[in-house]
């Protein structure tokens, strides 16, 4: 199994440019989350799903989308990057249950915002 | 609401010990650890759970206080190995699908 793979690993953007950050896992994990780490800081939840069709907003969810058609796969889209979007992003995904389950982290998005 | 962890951080020499405390001032259901090292992902440590079940690694040891709403991580005989930030995440009794994670406590373990 790979686990939870993200894509790409390093982004430059210019500010009010589009992008998505990929997003997918190979566990059958219903439940998937958006994180975003700024220096010196915890994990910031920005958007999250229970199952494919069905998501909802975390605690900083302005500037960012989500969408989940599939299992598999949940990408996060940057609508008109901003230098405070410069962040290291993970996605995580864990089986269902009242955080019952550990989540496991990809690997990261380093995205920097000129 | 973010739960508290202290302290910030923590300098010690190998085989010295450690604890790490989260507080959280709602009714949780569950408490994770993560440990994370510089430039990678956060890593699974272990859940304690309402009701005293934990799940997670046999060398690690953790408490969970849940009418003080508190679990303190107990980090015995230290290894290089084991500096990183270590970060708590809670999930509330009310919420099913949220884990709200503290700001992490860096540890540092000297030769």
């Amino acid at each position: 199994n790979a686990g939870v793979t993200q894509t790409p690993k390093f982004q430059v953007l210019k500010t009010g440019q589009s992008m998505t950050l990929q997003c997918a896992q190979d566990m059958n994990h219903e439940y998937m989350s958006w994180y975003r780490q700024d220096p010196g800081m915890g994990l910031r939840l920005i958007h999250y799903s229970v199952g494919a069709g069905i998501t909802d907003q975390g605690e900083v969810p302005n500037g960012y989308n989500v969408s989940r058609s599939t299992t598999e796969d949940f990408p996060l889209r940057l609508l008109s990057a901003a230098p405070s979007q410069t962040s290291v992003y993970f996605c995580a995904s864990s089986r269902p249950g009242q955080g019952s389950y550990e989540q496991y982290f990809g690997p990261g998005t380093r995205l920097t915002v000129t | 609401q973010q739960p508290v962890q202290s302290p910030q951080a923590v300098i010690l020499r190998e085989g010295e010990d450690a604890v790490i405390n989260c507080s959280s001032s709602k009714a949780l259901y569950s408490v994770h650890w993560y440990r994370q090292k510089h430039g990678e992902a956060p890593v699974f440590l272990m859940i304690l759970l309402k009701g005293g079940e934990q799940k997670g690694h046999e060398k690690i040891s953790a408490s969970f206080n849940e009418k003080k709403q508190q679990s303190s991580l107990y980090l015995t005989a230290s290894q290089l190995s084991y500096s990183g930030t270590y970060f708590c995440g809670t999930h509330g009794s009310g919420s099913a699908r949220q884990l709200t994670f503290g700001s992490g406590t860096q540890l540092t373990v000297l030769p």
